[in-house]
């Protein structure tokens, strides 16, 4: 079964430093892998995703995930952090073979950007 | 250019009532899926639907729920005799026709469901 662990509830850094949020998976299948981001009160952004293509991959707002399939991680990164990345952010998995609507979500990692 | 519209944004209801939520999908989209979020965790997969036709419900709870996409109109999450644990953040995405599994899913805003 698959299943996806984000190691990290809450993760606190400074403004202009680097940004980690950890996630591991768990497949039988080769995965197919996401970020969502949510801000308070709205639905969830694609930040990006990964589909057996390249394994590092660039999303939006400056944000990369890399593919480790060794480590079975897809860890999110960012080089800087700003004030509007504070949110949450969910690392989420979605088994090819499995049921095409099933995607499996993370418990998510809150991300506070201190100025 | 809208995205998946759900409606209304917050619904407050009494035990034993019903509630209905709406989400219409992004334009060309005829996949809709439904979640839903509790305090402090991810979203869980409840039903995945095309026009008409339920896909996969194997997230649904097996009583009191129900889901439906009309070929005409919005996708209905309904809930009857609700309960104080039905109190959640529900939300619906949409997905392109003919779709595979690395095809992102596009999210609404939510709809916050309240119990009293």
């Amino acid at each position: 079964a698959q299943s996806v662990t984000q190691l990290d509830s809450h993760v606190s850094v400074s403004e202009g430093t680097p940004v980690l949020l950890r996630c591991n998976y768990s497949s039988s299948y080769s995965p197919s892998l996401f970020w969502y981001v949510q801000h308070p009160n709205k639905g969830l952004q694609l930040l990006l995703k990964y589909t057996s293509a390249a394994t590092l991959v660039k999303g939006i707002n400056g944000f990369e995930a890399e593919f480790k399939k060794s480590e079975t991680s897809f860890h999110l990164t960012k080089p800087s952090a700003h004030m509007s990345d504070a949110a949450e952010y969910f690392c989420v998995v979605s088994d090819q073979g499995g049921s095409q609507g099933n995607l499996i979500f993370g418990k998510g990692t809150k991300l506070s950007v201190k100025p | 250019n809208a995205g998946v519209m759900q409606n209304p944004r917050h619904l407050v209801r009494r035990r034993g009532q019903e509630a209905r939520l709406r989400c219409s999908p992004m334009k060309g989209h005829s996949h809709v899926y439904w979640y839903r979020q509790l305090p402090e965790e991810g979203l869980k997969f409840m039903v995945y639907l095309q026009k008409e036709n339920i896909i996969d419900e194997s997230g649904m709870p097996k009583e009191r729920f129900s889901a439906e996409f009309p070929k005409e109109g919005p996708s209905i999450l309904r809930i009857q005799q609700v309960v104080r644990g039905d109190s959640a953040a529900y939300f619906c995405a949409s997905s392109p026709t003919g779709t595979g599994t690395n095809q992102p899913q596009h999210f609404g805003d939510g709809t916050r469901l309240s119990i009293l």
